[in-house]
C-alpha cells in the first residue's frame, strides 16, 4: 500500500536554483528518509529524519518534518545538473520488531537545466 | 566501499520459466529486501527477510518465492515467468538494529517475452 506521496510529480529548474519537493503519508512514523535514483540505477539513501525532529540538514540538502500535517519537505539549496535524478520519500511505520521496513512513495523527478 | 551487488543488470527470459535473481551484500546486514519498480507505481515490496532461513512477504508477493540460507544472500525467484512480470527488481539491505538508511543494489532490469 501507497504511504508517501510526493508533490509535484515533476520539476524542472535551472542550474543554481533551490528545489523543494514535498511528500505527504497517512499513518503515524518512526521516521521517514528521502532516497535519490539516477535513471536505470539504484536507489541512494539521503537522509533519515525521525519522528521527534522537526528539520535536519546535509550539505545541500535540508529535509523538514511536520508530524501534526503528516508532510515532510527535501529543500536542495543551489542545484547543479548532476541533481538531476528521481526522489522518494520513504517512511518506516515501526509495526514492531526490528525489520525497518519502508514504504516508498511514487518520486519526484527533478531536472536541473545547465 | 560497502556493496549491495545483484548477479544481473539485464535479462531476458521467456514466459513460463523459472528465473533466480540473486543479491549479495557485503555489510554484514540482518535485513534484505526485494523489490519491483514499475512506472507510475513506484517501489513496492515483494518480500524482505531479516534473519538467515526467516521470511515475510511484503506487499505483493504473489509469483514470487525467495530464499536466504546465508546471511551476505537473499535470492528472488519467479516460479514460471508471465510477461507481468517484466520490471526493474531491486534489492536492498540495512542492519538489524537502530534505524538506518537502506542500501540497494544496482537493479536487475527483467524482461519476459
Amino acid at each position: 500500500s501507497q504511504q508517501g506521496e510526493e508533490d509535484p510529480q515533476a520539476l524542472s529548474i535551472q542550474e543554481g536554483e533551490n528545489a523543494t519537493m514535498n511528500c505527504s503519508y497517512k499513518t503515524s512514523i518512526n521516521n521517514l528518509q528521502w532516497y535519490r535514483q539516477n535513471s536505470g540505477r539504484g536507489l541512494v539513501h539521503l537522509i533519515l529524519i525521525r519522528s521527534n525532529e522537526r528539520e535536519k540538514h546535509s550539505g545541500r540538502l535540508r529535509v523538514t518534518l511536520d508530524t501534526s500535517k503528516k508532510s515532510s519537505s527535501l529543500l536542495i539549496t543551489a542545484s547543479r545538473a548532476a541533481d538531476t535524478a528521481s526522489y522518494f520519500c520513504a517512511t518506516d511505520e515501526g509495526s514492531g520488531g526490528s525489520n525497518y521496513k519502508l514504504t516508498f512513495g511514487k518520486g519526484t523527478l527533478l531536472t536541473v537545466n545547465p | 566501499d560497502v556493496k549491495v551487488t545483484q548477479s544481473s543488470r539485464y535479462l531476458v527470459k521467456r514466459t513460463g520459466e523459472k528465473v533466480f535473481l540473486e543479491c549479495v551484500q557485503d555489510m554484514d546486514h540482518e535485513n534484505m529486501f526485494w523489490y519491483r519498480q514499475d512506472p507510475g507505481l513506484g517501489l513496492r515490496l515483494i518480500y524482505f527477510s531479516y534473519d538467515v532461513k526467516m521470511k515475510e512477504k511484503g506487499d505483493i508477493p504473489e509469483g514470487y518465492s525467495v530464499s536466504r540460507e546465508k546471511k551476505e544472500r537473499f535470492s528472488l525467484i519467479l516460479e514460471s515467468a508471465s510477461t507481468n512480470q517484466t520490471s526493474m527488481y531491486l534489492c536492498a539491505s540495512t542492519r538489524g538494529k537502530g534505524a538506518s538508511g537502506q542500501f540497494f543494489g544496482p537493479g536487475t532490469r527483467l524482461t519476459v517475452l
